[in-house]
């Protein structure tokens, strides 16, 4: 049982070229987030989808985009890195929907943007 | 602005002793607190919750204590272990998205705690 699972783990990007981080779960969780992770700053959600087949922004979704491909995975993707989205981003996922429910968290993706 | 707030970034203490975290908001809607644990290059774990509705929440070696009026939570552990070495998240959130529309969960930036051998 992996749990919730991230790739890649560290990624190097220039200024301008995107890349599609990827999640996957292997729990039924109904729930999926996306997390970026700045020093000195606590977890801040990106998206989140509720369920499959819906999609929400959440607190910093600027210069992102997901997709919730089915009901495993959860994707998320920059289309034009900037240096400001050096962070590591993490997925989690919870069984139904609603910010009250323990989240189960991946190991992370480390990302540089150059 | 930071509406979940750990004041002290690290905190060190020896094992056997109690170990102390808090953790104050300033959002009189969140209902509902959590606290994860995170070891280094690894998403953090769920440890403890509390609703609004209770004052304590114990599991353990681990008990959440919320203070409303403070709006002031914090998380014992007795006795403190080495193995408990790790980075404690504080996350708030403001109900059930169906009653509040809430969509979001605060997370505060975290206390290092390192319990000495």
């Amino acid at each position: 049982n992996a749990g919730v699972t991230q790739t890649p783990k560290f990624q190097v990007l220039k200024t301008g070229q995107s890349m599609t981080l990827q999640c996957a779960q292997d729990m039924n969780h109904n729930s999926m987030y996306w997390y970026r992770q700045d020093p000195g700053m606590g977890l801040r959600l990106i998206y989140y989808s509720a369920s499959e087949g819906t999609t929400d922004k959440g607190e910093v979704p600027n210069g992102y985009n997901v997709s919730r491909l089915n009901k495993r995975e959860f994707s998320l993707r920059l289309e034009s890195a900037a240096p400001s989205q050096t962070s590591v981003y993490f997925c989690a996922s919870s069984l139904a929907g609603g910010f009250q429910e323990t989240q189960y968290f991946g190991p992370g993706t480390r990302l540089l943007v150059l | 602005d930071q509406q979940v707030k750990q004041n002290s970034p690290s905190l060190s203490v020896q094992e056997g002793r109690i170990s102390i975290l808090n953790c104050d908001y300033t959002n009189s809607m969140f209902d509902y607190f959590l606290w994860y644990k995170k070891y280094p290059a690894e998403g953090p774990t769920f440890l403890i919750s509390i609703s609004s509705i209770k004052d304590k929440n114990e599991d353990g070696r681990f008990t959440v204590f919320l203070n409303k009026s403070a709006k002031h939570l914090s998380l014992h552990i007795v006795p403190s272990q080495p193995g408990d070495s790790a980075v404690y998240f504080c996350a708030a959130s403001e109900g059930l998205p169906e009653q509040t529309g809430a969509n979001n969960l605060f997370f505060g930036t975290g206390t290092r705690l390192t319990v000495i051998p």
